[in-house]
């Protein structure tokens, strides 16, 4: 049951430069898209989120676009840094329903 | 801190076994979800309960079960384990709205040998 789909496991950038993280979905009831940060031996932790009501959403260096008909979000780093390395998830959730899918995750190392 | 407290953070144990993951969600959070992340896999949402009751099930086993208590503190009963059993299992708590994202504990390392 993969809605979710972060399909590159892996993106590796110079530091000061963007780095673009997509995700792709399936189900057209999601309405809340959201990205998680995590490190190692740590829990994922909440980054930003958008609403489907929306196509984009900045805080600080970090911004996500929502493409609804292509069922497509991404989110962007700039300038990326090192201490950005980590895995990075995109989640997807609809309202009312607690059931919040995840993507595999991408594992960004920022390089300096 | 997250303010998410899971014990025990690693488990070894062999297969047929039963264990008991515990989460205590952070102060004042109603929701407690639990997720298991296998090697190279994804978040797989197991289930939710909000202020004590089952408020949504994913794709949790028939062997494993999970419960919240009066202190909002829940309990993730794994039992007849197998190897493919082995994964990082996730508790996290949030005020029953997931837009406002969750908040995660650091997990609890099951291994099953």
């Amino acid at each position: 049951d993969q809605q979710v789909k972060q399909n590159s496991p892996s993106l590796s950038v110079q530091e000061g430069r963007i780095s673009i993280l997509n995700c792709d979905y399936t189900n057209s009831m999601f309405d809340y898209f959201l990205w998680y940060k995590k490190y190692p031996a740590e829990g994922p932790t909440f980054l930003i989120s958008i609403s489907s009501i929306k196509d984009k959403n900045e805080d600080g260096r970090f911004t996500v676009f929502l493409n609804k008909s292509a069922k497509h979000l991404s989110l962007h780093i700039v300038p990326s840094q090192p201490g950005d390395s980590a895995v990075y998830f995109c989640a997807a959730s609809w309202d009312n329903n607690n059931d919040m899918r995840f993507g595999a995750g991408t594992r960004l190392t920022v390089k300096p | 801190d997250s303010g998410v407290t899971q014990t025990p953070k690693h488990l070894i144990t062999a297969t047929g076994q039963r264990v008991t993951l515990r989460c205590s969600p952070r102060s004042g959070d109603l929701s407690v979800y639990w997720y298991q992340q296998s090697l190279d896999q994804g978040l797989q949402f197991l289930i939710q309960y909000y202020n004590g009751e089952e408020r949504a099930k994913g794709n949790i086993l028939e062997r494993f079960s999970a419960q919240q208590f009066p202190d909002l503190h829940s309990e993730l009963n794994l039992s007849s384990l197998e190897l493919g059993d082995s994964a990082l299992y996730f508790c996290a708590s949030g005020g029953g709205i997931p837009n406002y994202g969750y908040t995660f504990g650091s997990g609890t390392r099951l291994t099953v040998v």
